[in-house]
């Protein structure tokens, strides 16, 4: 498809767990984020990426957190260990650089029990 | 740091009604800013943007006006449809670094009945 693709859409997983988000961008584009939106709240930057390497992982709350996008173009998040505090929807965006202008997936809903 | 305040929701119009998002903003240089829109199962969409002072972004018969003076960008409709229900977000963008991340507001959730 033309837009970002997000996968899986919904993943639910026990405390302590691994768990991988993968996200595939618009074709082309070089800029990719990572976000995550809490009930009732908005979304909050994780992560940048501008290619291959992570340009601002300012975002990511603790050493649990990891993303990685080795050839520039897919890229997914790891989170090790998994609490509750965890369970949120996560949203990937790519873009072209241009400020603000970001095209958002549908996101990965993830449930810690 | 920087932050977005939005009036919290649900608003609830009938279908031709004038609709108004308060939204306000902290930051420290000269942001550019957004609004973003998510409608039911769908990722969010770009809406409209405003890159300085006293610019109106518009789009869909939707508009807001950058407003340094009250460090505001409300966004306004003359006549909403029950098309337009979707929960709308306010965000801005530093300028200055390169790229783009962005800081939203909680989300207005806006729901139009016929």
């Amino acid at each position: 498809g033309a837009g970002v693709s997000q996968t899986p859409s919904n993943k639910v997983t026990e405390k302590g767990k691994y768990v991988e988000l993968r996200c595939d961008p618009i074709s082309g584009h070089t800029a990719l984020y990572w976000y995550r939106q809490s009930l009732g709240q908005g979304p909050e930057f994780l992560i940048y990426f501008q290619g291959t390497g992570a340009a601002d992982d300012s975002g990511l709350p603790n050493d649990r957190f990891f993303a990685v996008r080795p050839e520039g173009s897919v890229s997914t998040l790891k989170i090790q260990r998994t609490e509750r505090g965890d369970s949120a929807v996560y949203l990937c965006a790519s873009g072209t650089g241009e400020a603000g202008e970001l095209f958002f997936g549908e996101g990965s809903r993830l449930t810690v029990l | 740091g920087d932050s977005v305040t939005q009036m919290e929701g649900p608003v609830t119009l009938s279908e031709e009604a004038f609709l108004t998002i308060n939204c306000t903003y902290t930051a420290t240089g000269y942001p550019s800013l957004f609004w973003y829109v998510q409608y039911p199962g769908e990722g969010l969409q770009l809406l409209l943007k405003a890159t300085k002072a006293d610019d109106k972004g518009s789009n869909k018969g939707f508009e807001a006006t950058y407003r340094k003076e009250t460090t505001s960008f409300h966004l306004e409709k003359g006549s909403v449809q029950v098309s337009d229900s979707a929960v709308y977000f306010c965000a801005l963008s530093e300028k200055g670094s390169g790229y783009s991340t962005l800081t939203f507001g909680k989300g207005t959730m806006l729901l139009v009945s016929p």
